[in-house]
């Protein structure tokens, strides 16, 4: 089945660095969502990106929808310790076109004072 | 304010019962889903319903029903067949194919009911 792989799985940074992650799949997707996860919260949803190519920005946060539709990325910059939780991304399932979606295992951000 | 509310947050279950997790939403989304969530791991799909009476499994539905009386309302039952149920349980919700255009495939979730068998 389809797989989304999400690196680094962790990362500890310093407030105000940027941060940087990527998802990669095997996969083409026609969307990618990226989510964060507070602690012991539900996902909310931050980017959506529909289009390969597209560049999208949320406030500090930034997300890519690479070319070949395998990738996506999300930048972070001048983290604060806010930004604390877990980043998902998401593609909906193969065969789907709605909010049935496939998760990468996340990437578990902290960001120390 | 429209959203989508699980209750409870918290729950413990003993041993070999069933218990009920609920799931409200007011966004007049059709479709449902119930993802389950353990440490270190993405999140994976229980049971989603696209529409009011019709349901269907996902990719670990094993120990798992629900019902989709209500557009409004879709329950998950954690049954004692369900092996190793201690997770952490979100639900979310999304418009139908075809409704909404490109936004159909962003789903809403709950805050989440982390359960615990004792």
């Amino acid at each position: 089945g389809q797989q989304l792989n999400q690196s680094p799985q962790s990362m500890f940074i310093q407030e105000g660095e940027d941060v940087s992650m990527n998802c990669t799949s095997s996969s083409i997707f026609n969307t990618w969502l990226w989510y964060k996860q507070d602690p012991g919260e539900g996902p909310v949803l931050l980017i959506a990106l529909y289009k390969a190519g597209e560049l999208t920005s949320n406030g500090r946060l930034t997300a890519q929808f690479g070319i070949t539709r395998k990738d996506s990325f999300l930048n972070i910059s001048a983290s604060i310790p806010s930004d604390v939780g877990i980043y998902f991304c998401a593609g909906p399932t193969s065969g789907t076109s709605y909010g049935k979606l496939t998760f990468g295992q996340g990437t578990i951000l902290t960001v120390h004072p | 304010d429209g959203g989508i509310t699980q209750s409870p947050k918290y729950l413990f279950r003993k041993e070999g019962q069933n218990v009920t997790l609920s799931c409200e939403q007011n966004l007049n989304h059709d479709a449902m889903y119930w993802y389950r969530q353990d440490p270190g791991q993405g999140l994976r799909l229980i049971y989603y319903s696209q529409i009011v009476n019709d349901f269907q499994k996902g990719d670990i539905a094993e120990g798992y029903s629900v019902s989709r009386e209500k557009k409004e309302s879709f329950p998950l039952t954690v049954t004692s067949a369900q092996k190793n149920p201690t997770a952490f349980y979100l639900c979310a919700s999304s418009t139908y194919p075809g409704v909404g255009g490109r936004e159909n495939t962003e789903a809403f979730f709950g805050q989440g009911t982390r359960l615990t068998v004792v």
